[in-house]
């Protein structure tokens, strides 16, 4: 089956204690990408990856790393996770021709 | 500045009745995304439309490009259809970075 895999699906953390999340695709996509979304703000990119070895900020980078050392594999680093990271996350797959396909989201609360 | 707008904010409909979304975008686009998200949070796509007119079951999109404007119609709408609906595009010369849309929260109720 076509998927993204993201994990976990729910984190309480403390701040200044790194974390990662992560996310893996199986369906060959050169594109992946990283979102938060907040109430009232909805749904923002964090990062972004055109292909292995190839990433980009988006909207919100700030306090956030991610790497692309394998197509499939596109993790999401907080170094330093503080309160206003406190959000649900979502990693993204996507191809010209099939669209885009989202991981099931990750709730993260940092406390 | 390259924004999506969407409406109505909320929608609260009776089973049966047909349902339109609207998504107006300011700048051109290479492609646009119908998401629907459910309570329980994960995002599923719906359409990608780049022109015309699609349809998968009860749901139907269409895009006017000239215009700068989509809709998304659900007909003989179900409770199972309550969920946020997102529209999402792709504005030229951005790759493939989505730009939201705030989401239209629709309930349709018995």
């Amino acid at each position: 089956e076509a998927q993204v895999t993201q994990n976990p699906r729910y984190l309480i953390t403390v701040t200044g204690k790194k974390l990662t999340v992560t996310c893996s695709q199986n369906m060959n996509h050169e594109y992946m990408s990283w979102y938060r979304q907040d109430p009232g703000l909805g749904l923002r990119q964090i990062y972004y990856s055109m292909n292995v070895e190839v990433t980009d900020k988006g909207d919100v980078p700030e306090g956030y790393k991610v790497s692309r050392k394998e197509k499939r594999n596109f993790p999401l680093i907080l170094e330093s996770p503080s309160p206003n990271q406190t959000s649900l996350y979502f990693c993204a797959s996507s191809s010209d021709d099939y669209g885009y396909t989202f991981g099931s989201g990750t709730r993260l609360t940092v406390v | 500045k390259n924004e999506v707008e969407q409406s109505p904010q909320n929608l609260t409909a009776q089973e049966g009745e047909f349902i339109t979304i609207n998504c107006s975008y300011s700048v051109g686009i290479s492609a646009l995304h119908w998401l629907q998200q459910h309570p329980g949070g994960g995002i599923v796509s719906l359409f990608m439309l780049s022109s015309g007119k699609k349809k998968h079951g009860r749901l139907i999109a269409t895009i006017n490009i000239q215009e700068k404007h989509s809709s998304l119609h659900i007909t003989a709408s179900h409770p199972r259809d309550s969920a946020v609906y997102i529209c999402a595009v792709i504005f030229t010369g951005t790759a493939s970075k989505l730009t939201f849309g705030t989401g239209t929260r629709l309930q349709v109720t018995l």
